[in-house]
Order: C-alpha cells, then sequence, then structure tokens
C-alpha cells in the first residue's frame, strides 16, 4: 500500500541540527512531491517547505530559509529534512506529506517524527 | 496566530449537520483552491476534502466543502461520534514568494 514510513524520535540540544528521513513505497517516488509539516503539542499545523524528487527543486517557506534543507535519495526512494540551529521553539512532531506535482493537496502522510529540544 | 482563521471549538448531538467556516483573503482562498483535514487524536492529519469541494476516496458523501470569495466551509451531515476530531483548512497563499497556510484548526466535540 502507498505509504511514508518516518524516522524514529530525537532528542537534541539547543543549536544542534536534526535531519528527519522519510520513506516512501507503493508508488513511484520521483512522481509526486514531498512536503513537510510540524506541529507543536496543542497546536495547529505550520507548512515548511516542499521538494520535487525528480528534479531536487525546493520551496521553503521564508520562516525557516537559511535553517532548513530538503533533500532527497531516490535510489531509496527516501526523502530527508534537516533543520539547523535548533531552539526550545522547534520542539514538534515533523510530518512528511505527499503531494501531486505542483498541487497542495497533502494525499498520503508519514506518522510524524517527535523532535524535542532541551537542554 | 494563523493566516486563515477557523472557529477554536465546534459541536453538535449524533445525526445533526455542523459546519465550520474557513476566512482567508484575496491572497489565499480569494485566488486559491482550499483543501480540509481531518485529524483524530494522536494520529497524523488526513485529507478530507480537495480542490474546495472534492472528496478522495474512501472519504464518506456526509462530509462537503464549499468556497465563497474569501471564506470556504466544511459540512459535516448525519454527525458521528467518530467525527470527533480537529478540522484544518489549507490553502497556496501567493506572497512571500508562495507558501501553503493553515488556519488555526476546529475542535469538533460530537456531545
Amino acid at each position: 500500500q502507498v505509504q511514508l514510513v518516518q524516522s524514529g524520535a530525537e532528542v537534541k540540544k539547543p543549536g544542534a541540527s536534526v535531519k528527519v528521513s522519510c520513506k516512501a513505497s507503493g508508488y513511484t517516488f520521483t512522481s509526486y512531491d514531498i512536503n513537510w509539516v510540524r506541529q507543536a503539542t496543542g497546536q495547529g499545523l505550520e507548512w515548511m517547505g516542499w521538494m520535487n524528487p525528480n528534479s531536487g527543486n525546493t520551496g521553503y517557506a521564508q520562516k525557516f530559509q537559511g535553517r532548513v534543507t530538503m533533500t532527497r535519495n531516490t535510489s531509496i526512494s527516501t526523502a530527508y529534512m534537516e533543520l539547523s540551529s535548533l531552539r526550545s521553539e522547534d520542539t514538534a512532531v515533523y510530518y512528511c506529506a505527499r503531494a501531486e506535482d505542483g498541487d497542495d493537496a497533502f494525499d498520503i502522510w508519514g506518522q510524524g517524527t517527535m523532535v524535542t529540544v532541551s537542554s | 496566530q494563523s493566516v486563515l482563521t477557523q472557529p477554536p471549538s465546534a459541536s453538535g448531538t449524533p445525526g445533526q449537520r455542523v459546519t465550520i467556516s474557513c476566512s482567508g483573503s484575496s491572497s489565499n482562498i480569494g485566488s486559491n483552491t482550499v483543501n480540509w483535514y481531518q485529524q483524530l487524536p494522536g494520529t497524523a492529519p488526513k485529507l478530507l476534502i480537495y480542490s474546495n469541494n472534492q472528496r478522495p476516496s474512501g472519504v464518506p458523501d456526509r462530509f462537503s466543502g464549499s468556497k465563497s470569495g474569501t471564506s470556504a466551509s466544511l459540512a459535516i451531515s448525519g454527525l458521528q461520534s467518530e467525527d470527533e476530531a480537529d478540522y484544518y483548512c489549507a490553502a497556496w497563499d501567493d506572497s512571500l514568494n508562495g507558501h501553503v497556510v493553515f488556519g488555526g484548526g476546529t475542535k469538533l466535540t460530537v456531545l
């Protein structure tokens, strides 16, 4: 079945970086964009950016420009989101989500990865 | 402060019809389509409505969406206990080089 499986929970210190993976299966990885959305505990959804796995093209929310990098390894159908200079406010569940090329409807979501930033 | 405005809560009894509103501006809802997501407690969001009023395969026709101007609505008819969840509207926003914006979410309680 079509699914996105994310890497496990992470605990990081302020100032560090975190890299979350998102492995796709059940469909052609390069045919759909991968978006990243985060959600702090008890809060709403916040879009971080998108990546086209075929071209590698990316688009980031202005809030995360300079701190986020989205990449992929097409040989293993896996997308990555790396966030640097972590601060406590980055503590959240991070989701990857699939969308058709150029579309903004996220039809398949990963299970989420909890990232905790604490000294 | 979310770019799209939703009521924080809504409620209804089983069998009732409830609606959730989503208000935006000319740069988002006014010029792009609206999607709705349902998030059950402790789970990832699920696409409920796309392109204003389209249902993905498997979503019951009790759920419907509409859009007018810079506002959109999600309607749930024949309310069921399993509909108790958080609901989020979302749209592309043409400002700031383009980005996706979400509403703050509406917690639906089935009384």
